[in-house]
């Protein structure tokens, strides 16, 4: 059974730019939600979405959003890109809502910001 | 939201049992206790999670004491691979869509 998979992995963007992150949730998993890793500011949830509607949102800009289609994978996008906006970009799925369902993470996408 | 305390770092053998604790004493009684762990430029790698119970897989045992105050991850046989940074989390119910993750433990194992 494949994971969570993330494209593109790796990302070079110009400050101002915007850019688009994918995620295709393991098969079946219908919730999906995106953190941000950064060295100073550790793992910080983004926003959770749930048939198709985004349920949950972290303390982010609004330059931060998202989509969920409905055969549940993911876009993230971020607009006027900002250099403090490097880090790796973290999908995670888990098959339904709640503390019971165990959220699963794919390998990320990093993000360069120059 | 239930707060975990883990030690910052801790050194293990290659080939001997890695025991790495958690404290989480305002953890309510329907949390449950997951661990998480990340090797360097990775995404968090699920390992276990329990709720009252101990809990046992092919990668590693979690024990959880008799108040769910605190517990401790098992690694049986640590190898160099299991070098990693290991998250205790405790999912509470008032949050429940998402992991809110400290500092963690650094563990290296050496050979």
């Amino acid at each position: 059974k494949a994971g969570v998979t993330q494209t593109p992995r790796y990302l070079i963007k110009t400050r101002g730019q915007q850019v688009t992150l994918s995620c295709s949730p393991i098969s079946g998993h219908r919730s999906v939600s995106w953190y941000q890793q950064t060295p100073g500011q550790g793992l910080q949830f983004l926003f959770e979405y749930f048939s198709e509607t985004q349920r949950n949102k972290g303390n982010f800009p609004g330059r931060f959003s998202g989509r969920q289609f409905s055969n549940s994978r993911s876009e993230m996008n971020v607009s006027t890109l900002e250099l403090g906006d490097s880090a790796l970009y973290l999908c995670a799925s888990s098959l339904e809502r709640g503390t019971g369902n165990t959220i699963y993470f794919g390998e990320g996408s990093w993000l360069t910001v120059v | 939201d239930a707060k975990t305390t883990q030690p910052p770092s801790m050194d293990c053998a290659e080939g001997r049992a890695a025991n790495l604790p958690c404290n989480h004493s305002t953890i309510s009684g329907n949390e449950y206790v997951y661990w998480y762990r990340q090797i360097h430029s990775q995404g968090p790698q699920y390992i276990i999670h329990g709720l009252k119970n101990n809990e046992t897989n092919e990668m590693a045992s979690l024990i959880i004491t008799e108040d769910r105050k605190s517990s401790t991850l098992i690694l049986p046989h640590a190898t160099l691979r299991d070098t990693a940074v290991y998250y205790c989390i405790v999912r509470v119910s008032t949050n429940d869509y998402k992991l809110s993750f400290g500092a963690g433990t650094t563990v290296t194992v050496r050979a």
